[in-house]
């Protein structure tokens, strides 16, 4: 089926260093989600992205949506080590969700 | 607020046998429910949608008489994996989404299947 290409797939960083991911795709969703999800539990929604060209922040972390509706980017700043987790983004279309392949944070102290 | 709910959360089954999963919307009415699977270090991949009172709609290569889906009310969706085999062993994971303009998934904290 569908899916969002999302990169990249692991990052490997420095606690207090930024973190940058990205998802793209080939159509148009109405809304951007960004989720992470830590072991063993389901992802927990992060921001949500409602408008083409939006830019909505939660603490440290700041989310755009694709002025062409068709990718997102999701930056965390001064990285902690409860960041960890695996950051799905997740596009809305036809009263469903597609997920990305998910991108997995390692922070080191 | 936006708290969904699912048990068990873990459970193990011999194989043959059926296992029920509920998820709960706790605190809002959900006007949809979701079911996915995840394999480990794979992303969620959805298996059904659910409208409360009436039949669920799969994706395509989930079996229907497998994996049968219940939504009897705007707060309750269960999953019953049928017969289940060491190959349903997985993580089952559900949401809850609102109707209007929001579109907003709200998921529950997983099951884990192991089938022995």
């Amino acid at each position: 089926g569908q899916q969002l290409n999302q990169s990249p797939q692991s990052m490997f960083i420095q606690e207090g260093e930024d973190v940058s991911m990205n998802c793209t795709s080939s159509s148009i969703f109405n809304t951007w989600l960004w989720y992470k999800q830590d072991p063993g539990e389901g992802p927990v929604l992060l921001i949500a992205l409602y408008k083409a060209g939006e830019l909505t922040s939660n603490g440290r972390l700041t989310a755009q949506f694709g002025i062409t509706r068709k990718d997102s980017f999701l930056n965390i700043s001064a990285s902690i080590p409860s960041d960890v987790g695996i950051y799905f983004c997740a596009g809305h279309q036809g009263g469903k969700l597609i997920f990305g392949q998910g991108t997995e944070l390692s922070v080191k102290p | 607020g936006a708290v969904v709910s699912q048990h068990p959360s873990r459970v193990i089954c011999k194989s043959g046998t059926s296992v029920k999963i509920e998820c709960r919307s706790l605190d809002f009415q959900a006007t949809t429910m979701f079911w996915y699977r995840q394999f480990p270090k794979q992303s969620l991949m959805l298996m059904a949608t659910s409208n409360e009172g009436s039949k669920a709609t799969y994706e395509q290569g989930v079996e229907k008489d497998k994996f049968l889906i219940n939504h009897a009310s705007l707060t309750l969706s269960t999953l019953t994996v049928t017969s289940a085999h060491p190959e349903d062993s997985s993580f089952y994971i559900c949401s809850a989404g609102t109707s209007g303009m929001y579109n907003e998934q709200f998921f529950g904290p997983g099951t884990r299947l192991t089938v022995l």
